[in-house]
């Protein structure tokens, strides 16, 4: 258990729909970043926050966004929802600005149908 | 930006014997070499990293060694056991006054057969 946590683990929903990925990271953490696992990829960075704010921008669609809040949780938002939008979500979360690692959560399986 | 190519993208190796995967990064101002390990429909775990001023590190069965003038880094599984069976990826990144994203290679899905 990496003490990350993510909700839900699973997440059934329609094309068009808008779903909202939560994202807890380690105790003490400050960093979140998103990452989009599809079948037979690889992981694609999307977002990163640090301590509430937008650090960095991957590939991310713009019907996507996120936020961090200010007890660090994250939030992605993803609306407008496509059949190709099926996908593990992964957020990792690492403790300061200098630090190198990263831990990832669980991930949630997104399918849309 | 950062790229990272990874070989083989699959590997299929005997119970006992050694696996090695291979990657080549593009930006020479990388300079932390994670690998992780994912299971079937699992998280991936962290299980070896290597920074840039060093060029070799090693953790029991688990090695990696990093060539900064060709820009590559390999990982190196010894006395492979079939747990060891998952994919494996590794990433790049840099580190400047903020974390850095990580850029991962395509994975490599080893199989030990037992």
């Amino acid at each position: 258990d990496s003490g990350v946590t993510q909700t839900p683990k699973h997440l059934i929903t329609a094309t068009g729909q808008r779903v909202t990925l939560r994202c807890s990271p380690r105790s003490g953490d400050l960093s979140v970043y998103w990452y989009q696992q599809s079948l037979d990829q690889g992981l694609q960075f999307l977002i990163q926050y640090y301590n509430g704010e937008e650090r960095a921008k991957g590939n991310i669609l713009e019907r996507f966004s996120a936020q961090q809040f200010p007890d660090l949780h994250s939030e992605l938002n993803l609306s407008s929802l496509e059949l190709g939008d099926s996908a593990l979500y992964f957020c990792a979360s690492s403790p300061r600005q200098s630090s190198y690692e990263q831990y990832f959560g669980p991930g949630t399986r997104l399918t849309v149908t | 930006g950062e790229n990272v190519e990874q070989h083989p993208s699959t590997l299929s190796v005997q119970e006992g014997d050694s696996a090695v995967i291979k990657c080549t990064y593009s930006d020479s101002a990388s300079n932390y070499f994670p690998w992780y390990k994912q299971e079937l429909g699992k998280r991936p775990q962290l299980i070896i990293d290597i920074r840039s001023n060093v060029g070799e590190k090693k953790d029991q069965r688990i090695a990696v060694t990093l060539n900064k003038t060709a820009k590559h880094f390999s990982l190196h599984i010894t006395e492979t056991q079939p747990e060891d069976s998952a994919v494996y990826f590794c990433a790049a990144t840099t580190r400047n006054s903020g974390n850095t994203p990580l850029v991962f290679g395509k994975g490599t899905r080893l199989s030990v057969i037992a």
